[in-house]
């Protein structure tokens, strides 16, 4: 199967920092790729996406990044919050929908 | 408006019983998706509608495992026979279009234990 991996597991910053989570995929025909956000007992929530035709995209405090080249994805979240603790996921699509593992972003008041 | 919405939220079940989990989509979305996700792990594909077609239910862990969409709205995830290794989060997702460039809504998810 396809994969889509994370290269960090944990990741803490302090309140006010910039935060960057990567993700590696393996499908290079994938088109589509989006951040999901996922707190404790809920599900997960669509935070932004960005095309294959594209390699930057903004959204409100967060920019995703993809490089094609070496099938890299990054989200960065300005200006982090306590309420941006949670578990990002980034997914790609193609002919199905694949989830990485997940990030656990922790902010550190 | 309403998102989606799942039935029941906790369900534990002995091992061997059948379980049914429920989905109901956002009003109007094309595409239905169930996934499983273990602790600790990133959501995982089992199954895709369209409507009430079925389209790819290559990520169905195994026979026991069955879902329908008879009338292209809710949605009904059943595991006969239920084993440890089930206990999960089963999350279903709807989109209003088909696969692409669409955006998932997911639902809280249900928490399946299996003792």
């Amino acid at each position: 199967g396809e994969s889509v991996g994370l290269h960090l597991p944990t990741l803490s910053v302090q309140e006010g920092d910039n935060s960057i989570i990567n993700c590696a995929y393996s499908n290079s025909a994938s088109d589509y790729f989006i951040w999901y956000k996922q707190e404790s007992g809920k599900g997960p929530q669509f935070i932004i996406d960005i095309r294959s035709n594209m390699d930057k995209r903004q959204g409100q405090r967060v920019t995703v990044l993809l490089n094609k080249t070496v099938k890299h994805l990054s989200l960065q979240i300005a200006a982090t919050q306590p309420g941006d603790s949670a578990v990002y996921f980034c997914a790609e699509s193609g002919n199905q929908f694949y989830f990485g593992t997940g990030t656990s972003l922790t902010v550190i008041p | 408006g309403a998102g989606v919405s799942q039935s029941p939220r906790y369900k534990v079940a002995k091992r061997g019983q059948d379980v049914a989990l429920r989905c109901d989509p956002i009003s109007g979305h094309v595409s239905l998706f169930w996934y499983q996700q273990a602790l600790g792990q990133g959501p995982e594909f089992l199954t895709y509608f369209q409507n009430e077609a079925q389209l790819d239910k290559s990520g169905l862990p195994s026979d026991r495992f069955f879902a329908e969409r008879p009338e292209g709205s809710v949605s009904t995830l059943k595991i006969q026979r239920t084993q440890q290794e089930d206990s999960a989060v089963y999350l279903c997702a709807s989109s209003p279009q088909g696969l692409g460039y669409n955006e998932q809504f997911f639902g809280p998810g249900t928490r399946l234990t299996v003792l």
